[in-house]
């Protein structure tokens, strides 16, 4: 399974972007990046995936890199509710296993 | 659709006893998994599922097993609870032809065991 690299936490201000990125560099041509975010005492939640080409939801949007080597979650104007731990993770239909790794902690200051 | 459906959602064990957290997801996903989320910590893989009647083991399998006979079904069963097994349990679910599935979790199990 591919490995990522998050920072262990990033701060924002409230109505502010976000970019939190992740590196992935040992990522397969087949692999999708997955974002998912863990609000506090909540199950994981899904928030975006893509492949090659940015991707944009009514949550969020994903910037792939060219390489694909990394990707950056952008949440164009955080809220409050946005604080939350974020996880990127590839998936692939050959992965079996699922691992997380820390993710980074958003803290967002009214 | 109901998800991913975990119970019970709290639970206080003794040391020694032994109970199943029950997973169900109403999906049609054949990948399914059990996480353990200690607090302040990250999610352990402990059981994974990639189809009926097929299970292997993940990170933290000790004092954990599972079954899977049916697709929608996943239940872990702790025999002989541990404090170290205090934690909150996911479970989690997902259609993977392709890695573009999305994974959904349920609500999660906290157990305590004193």
């Amino acid at each position: 399974d591919a490995k990522t690299t998050q920072p262990n936490s990033m701060e924002s201000n409230e109505e502010e972007p976000v970019h939190l990125p992740c590196n992935h560099s040992t990522i397969s041509g087949t692999d999708y990046i997955h974002w998912y975010r863990q609000l506090p005492s909540q199950g994981p939640e899904y928030v975006i995936h893509g492949l090659t080409s940015n991707v944009n939801n009514r949550m969020a949007s994903l910037a792939i890199a060219e390489d694909r080597k990394s990707s950056t979650l952008i949440l164009h104007r955080a809220t409050l509710r946005d604080a939350a731990v974020y996880y990127c993770i590839p998936m692939n239909s050959g992965y079996s296993t699922l691992t997380f790794g820390k993710g980074t902690m958003l803290l967002v200051s009214p | 659709n109901a998800g991913v459906t975990q119970t019970p959602k709290f639970r206080i064990l003794k040391i020694g006893q032994s109970m199943t957290l029950q997973c169900t997801q109403d999906m049609n996903h054949n990948y399914m998994y059990w996480y353990r989320q200690d607090p302040g910590m990250g999610l352990k893989l402990i059981y994974y599922s990639v189809g009926a009647g097929i299970t292997d083991k993940g990170e933290v399998p000790n004092g954990y097993n599972v079954s899977r006979s049916t697709t929608e079904d996943f239940p872990l069963r702790l025999e002989l609870a541990a404090p170290s097994q205090t934690s909150v349990y996911f479970c989690a679910s997902v259609w993977t032809e392709s890695g573009a599935g999305e994974l959904f979790f349920g609500e999660g199990s906290r157990l305590t065991v004193l």
